[in-house]
């Protein structure tokens, strides 16, 4: 079956450090891969996506890149900010038509900023 | 726009009461929609999915239940609630020909 393994956190960081979360997954074929962030308090929201190889998904400041060879798709800013704090959420969503859009998410990492 | 509503955003329950929530969507016809469900320091699981009216996938064994009485409204439900039932449940909704999904604000159950 799909899977998607993030880093294990907390991550703690001061303002201005660079930023990055680890995120591998398992699935046959290419599946479409996302990024969301999770405030507190609050449902999920998109942050970046990417749906083929290589393709780079970009906002706010984060970038991540769909790598199929090592079947990563690695979070990084080079400059947190404290409203960057919140939790991060990496997720797949199978390839083909059948998959009726359901993700399979990792188990999230918690990051803090202090400044 | 589209837009998802969510509601109550949080619920204290006893053991052993009913449980109904309620997800509708607005703007979109034809949404893809789900329940997941966030337990304490986990990740997100996904529940119920459905792809029209009245059809309802479930993903787990639960005690909850999920119905779809109308196009874009989603209910999740259980008849008797447990204690493992608290947790931070997500409705969702995605175009019907593409990939990613788009969330509500969620509902804290705390069940005592």
């Amino acid at each position: 079956g799909n899977s998607v393994t993030q880093m294990e956190g907390p991550v703690t960081l001061s303002e201005e450090a660079f930023l990055t979360i680890n995120c591998t997954y398992t699935a046959t074929g290419y599946p479409s891969l996302f990024w969301y962030v999770q405030y507190p308090g609050e449902g999920l929201q998109l942050l970046l996506k990417a749906t083929k190889a290589d393709d780079k998904g970009s906002n706010k400041g984060f970038e991540a890149t769909y790598r199929k060879e090592t079947t990563s798709f690695h979070l990084e800013k080079g400059s947190v900010q404290v409203s960057d704090s919140a939790v991060y959420f990496c997720a797949l969503s199978p390839a083909g038509g059948t998959s009726y859009g359901k993700l399979t998410f990792g188990q999230g990492t918690i990051l803090t900023v202090h400044p | 726009s589209q837009t998802i509503h969510q509601w109550p955003a949080t619920l204290v329950q006893p053991v052993g009461s009913p449980l109904s929530l309620e997800c509708t969507v607005e703007g979109t016809s034809n949404p893809n929609l789900y329940w997941y469900r966030q337990a304490a320091g986990r990740g997100l699981q996904l529940l119920f999915y459905s792809v029209g009216i009245g059809q309802i996938s479930s993903e787990v064994p639960q005690n909850l239940s999920a119905s779809r009485p109308q196009d874009r409204q989603f209910i999740l439900s259980s008849k008797k609630l447990l204690l493992s039932d608290s947790g931070f449940y997500l409705c969702a909704w995605s175009p019907r020909m593409n990939t990613e999904a788009f969330f509500g604000q969620g509902t804290r159950l705390t069940v005592v």
